[in-house]
């Protein structure tokens, strides 16, 4: 099974700042198949991005996501109020679907 | 729009099945894949497999045989069970729609269902 690792843990910032979060593969992701979702208290996931750099409807153009191989990155131009949540990576190159442990984005 | 609504007992006992129901409104199950995830404390996120709408599967080889998902397309609905439950299987379950492929992004999911195994 392919391995996500996701970094930091926790991400304290003020909003307007930037947000750079991590995803580290244990293997490469096949086509780049790699997807980011944010999760709020008691809601379900939502997809950020697909295809490591595909914003999913409705995503503001300030979440962004680059990477390739076994490196993925989300950005967040300017953290915005609402965008204080975790964020979670998930794999879909191949079989089983995995996820990331996710990365808290918590207002500083 | 699509949504989806997952229902089932809150509360099973040790050694016993996992039956949950995901309920489809407002779309077609067809012509798409269905996957269950869990979430809990200890294993973050989990998918445990997908569903065609013809009846393909594919399950987490990590739940050991004890998967089995069905879809009654006359009825909008999926199902899972999971068998032999332990402390463990304790989660939040989650139906979702695969967007095109049989490994795919989720890109809608229901609310969620806990399920607490204990005696």
């Amino acid at each position: 099974d392919i391995v996500l690792t996701q970094s930091p843990g926790t991400l304290s910032l003020s909003p307007g700042e930037r947000a750079t979060l991590s995803c580290r593969a244990t293997q490469s992701v096949n086509n780049n198949h790699l997807a980011w979702y944010q999760q709020k208290p008691g809601q379900a996931p939502r997809p950020l991005m697909f295809g490591a750099s595909l914003r999913a409807t409705g995503i503001p153009d300030r979440f962004s996501g680059s990477g390739s191989g076994t490196d993925f990155t989300l950005t967040i131009s300017r953290v915005e109020p609402e965008d204080f949540a975790v964020y979670y990576c998930q794999q879909y190159g191949g079989s089983p679907i995995t996820f990331g442990q996710g990365t808290r984005l918590e207002i500083k | 729009q699509v949504q989806m609504q997952e229902s089932g007992p809150g509360l099973v006992k040790p050694s016993e099945t996992l039956s949950l129901t995901c309920t489809v409104s407002g779309g077609s199950i067809n012509p798409y894949y269905w996957s269950w995830i869990r979430q809990s404390p200890g294993k973050g996120l989990e998918w445990l497999g997908y569903i065609y709408y013809r009846g393909y599967t594919d399950y987490n080889p990590s739940l050991k045989g004890r998967v089995t998902m069905s879809i009654d397309t006359s009825k909008n609905h999926l199902s899972l069970k999971l068998s032999s439950v332990t402390a463990a299987d304790t989660a939040v379950y989650y139906c979702a729609r695969n967007q095109m492929l049989p490994y795919d992004i989720f890109d809608i999911w229901g609310q969620g269902t806990m399920v607490t195994v204990s005696s």
